[in-house]
């Protein structure tokens, strides 16, 4: 079956510095590749998604995702935190021929002055 | 343009009563899923609907759960009896296509709590 894998439940950075969320995923035919954020009291909204067009994904809010097929990984990254950023981001992945999505157990990225 | 909404956005319910959330996708999109979210777990996929049908419903946990899509409208997803296990954060999502990397619009969740 496939996993996705979140590494570490929450992340703290401080404003301006680099943002690195871990996302791994287990299948061996890659899957799609999805980054979800949800910030208080709202529901998840997309950041960006793998299309197998280009490795380097950009999402909104200054956020990436580079795709790395060695390492079966999807990590997220921003260059500079800002204080809005702070949320609980979700890793997806669908497998080819599927509906559904596996989410990983999610990070919450906590942002200091 | 409206999006994905649920109602009501917080349930707390005694166990072995029962409970209905609702779900109203967006306009136009034929496929549905509920999720939910056990606390401290990641989100687990329910069920889909395509239209009124259900295309796939593996991730009900057992038959305390029923959901419905009349018309191919809006959704609910009942709990009778309601379980303490049952507690979580409901995600309901729609999308126009289905598979690959179409993007699935969520709502905001519905918390249940069983107490």
């Amino acid at each position: 079956a496939q996993s996705v894998t979140q590494l570490g439940s929450h992340v703290s950075v401080s404003e301006g510095a680099l943002v690195l969320l871990r996302c791994n995923y287990s299948s061996s035919v890659p899957p799609y590749l999805f980054w979800y954020v949800q910030y208080p009291n709202q529901g998840l909204q997309l950041l960006l998604k793998y299309t197998s067009a280009a490795t380097l994904v950009k999402g909104i809010n200054g956020f990436e995702a580079e795709f790395k097929k060695s390492e079966t990984s999807f990590h997220l990254t921003k260059p500079s935190a800002h204080m809005s950023d702070a949320a609980e981001y979700f890793c997806a992945a669908r497998k080819a021929g599927y509906s559904t999505l596996t989410f990983g157990k999610g990070t919450m990225l906590l942002v200091s002055p | 343009e409206a999006g994905v909404t649920q109602f009501p956005s917080h349930s707390v319910i005694e166990k072995g009563q029962t409970v209905t959330l609702r779900c109203d996708p967006i306009s136009g999109h034929d496929n549905l899923y509920w999720y939910r979210r056990v606390m401290g777990k990641e989100i687990k996929f329910l069920l889909h609907f395509v239209k009124e049908s259900k295309q796939d419903e593996s991730g009900m946990p057992n038959n305390r759960f029923l959901a419905e899509r009349t018309g191919g409208t809006y959704s609910t997803l009942k709990v009778q009896p309601a379980e303490l296990e049952d507690s979580g954060v409901y995600f309901c999502a729609s999308s126009q296509a289905q598979g690959g990397n179409t993007e699935a619009f969520f709502g905001q969740g519905t918390r249940l709590t069983v107490v």
